[in-house]
């Protein structure tokens, strides 16, 4: 089955812990990206990787860092997480390849609800 | 800064009546939208899309109408079921093509 896979489901931190959040797709999309979810907020964008080592920051890169080692992974990294990156996280990887405006969407993980306490 | 307000915006439709969900978009030069659905506890999963040289396209019980004068976005869900109950959200591809710009979604509640 096609899928983005994201683990853990769920994690409960400290501050200052570092953390990773893993996710992997079966697909061979060579785009992924990672958005928080926040009430009222909707979905924002933190980074997105367009192939094997090639990333980007999105609208809200502050506080994360991400790799991209192969083309299936592409982990979420809090070096030091804080209280207001409690969030909803979710990845998502698309077709999508540089110049082609195709009509390409996302295929999502199922989420990770970090509570940093 | 954020103008969102903290409660999402929700609609309650009668079981088997027709529900339109409405979206305001912000890039004018936008050519491709995607309408999503969030049950709880899963990821956004994908309805139906338009291109922008497109007014309206057709899914099953899904219709989706782009009117670009306005920058609006609409999605009718036809005979509604409690299963469409869920957040939609409505997503613009940026000006390079490569990321998308979500809205912040409306709630769907079905009545029995």
């Amino acid at each position: 089955e096609a899928q983005v896979t994201q683990n853990p489901r769920y994690l409960i931190t400290v501050t200052g812990k570092k953390l990773t959040v893993t996710c992997s797709q079966n697909m061979n999309h060579e785009y992924m990206s990672w958005y928080r979810q926040d009430p009222g907020l909707g979905l924002r964008q933190i980074y997105y990787s367009m192939n094997v080592e090639v990333t980007d920051k999105g609208d809200v890169p502050e506080g994360y860092k991400v790799s991209r080692k192969e083309k299936r992974n592409f982990p979420l990294i809090l070096e030091s997480p804080s209280p207001n990156q409690t969030s909803l996280y979710f990845c998502a990887s698309s077709l999508f390849t540089p110049g082609d405006r195709g009509n390409y969407g996302y295929t999502f993980g199922s989420g990770t609800r970090l509570t940093v306490v | 800064g954020e103008s969102v307000g903290l409660h999402l915006p929700t609609l309650s439709v009668q079981e088997g009546d027709n529900s339109i969900i409405n979206c305001a978009y912000s890039n004018s030069a936008s050519d491709y939208f995607i309408w999503y659905k969030q049950e709880s506890g899963k990821g956004p999963q994908f309805i139906i899309d338009i291109r922008s040289n497109m007014d309206k396209r057709q899914g099953q019980r899904v219709t989706v109408l782009l009117n670009k004068t306005v920058k609006h976005l609409s999605l009718q869900i036809a005979a509604t079921q409690p299963g469409d109950s869920a957040v939609y959200f409505c997503a613009e591809r940026d000006d390079y093509g490569q990321n998308f710009v979500f809205g912040p979604g409306t709630r769907l509640s079905v009545l029995p």
